[in-house]
């Protein structure tokens, strides 16, 4: 079995700071990771992965993810966000089958 | 490329009438995926189907059935709904374990 905690629903930040967005997992066997970005009234799209190699990942639109596996965890930074990316974050884990868990999501808000 | 796409984008029923959500992927994947999404709740798996032929229960498939036409389409049918259906239905498909999913832009469903 297979799960993911988002720990923050939603998170305030003003334009030009960084932020983090913290995910964790727990998984029987090794995993995938996955970020995806949902703007309103839009589908989910990727971010960035992480599937073997070098544990620091980089995305789209300035986007990284360090997996760290001895804290089963995946956070998302970004040095300094832009209003444009408010949004909703989705953090997903797939191990032993097809089938990615999605932790309930977190909601950036930039503030300008 | 198209991408996912689906139909229609809204719809409102009345409780107990039917009706099927298309979908279709012009990336030649084999894995299809049908989720629902509630505020609070995050992307929650319906039904998918890992291959051309082959159809399996998600965490929520009470209440719906699938067909996956060919290898491009999956339909999504509530034979009977009810004002619990009423959510955001995403559409999603991947080339495989280990891939990413591409997302469509979602079905806004409202039963009253």
């Amino acid at each position: 079995a297979q799960s993911v905690t988002q720990l923050d629903s939603q998170v305030p930040v003003f334009e030009e700071a960084p932020v983090e967005l913290r995910c964790n997992y727990s998984s029987s066997v090794s995993v995938y990771l996955f970020w995806y970005v949902q703007y309103p009234n839009q589908g989910l799209q990727l971010l960035l992965k992480y599937l073997s190699g070098s544990t620091l990942v980089k995305g789209i639109n300035g986007f990284e993810a360090e997996f760290n596996k001895s804290q089963t965890s995946f956070h998302l930074r970004k040095p300094s966000v832009h209003i444009s990316d408010t949004a909703e974050y989705f953090c997903a884990v797939l191990g032993g089958s097809y089938i990615p868990t999605f932790g309930r999501g977190t909601s950036l808000i930039v503030h300008p | 490329n198209a991408g996912v796409t689906q139909t229609p984008k809204f719809q409102v029923l009345k409780t107990g009438q039917s009706m099927t959500l298309q979908c279709a992927q012009d990336m030649n994947h084999n894995s299809m995926y049908w989720y629902r999404q509630d505020p609070g709740m995050g992307l929650r798996l319906i039904y998918y189907s890992a291959s051309e032929g082959t159809t399996d229960k998600g965490e929520v498939p009470n209440g719906y059935n699938v067909s996956r036409l060919n290898k491009r389409e999956f339909s999504l049918r509530l034979e009977s709904a009810a004002p619990s259906q009423t959510s955001v239905y995403f559409c999603a498909s991947g080339p495989g374990r280990g891939y990413e999913q591409y997302f469509g832009p979602g079905t806004r469903l409202t039963v009253t």
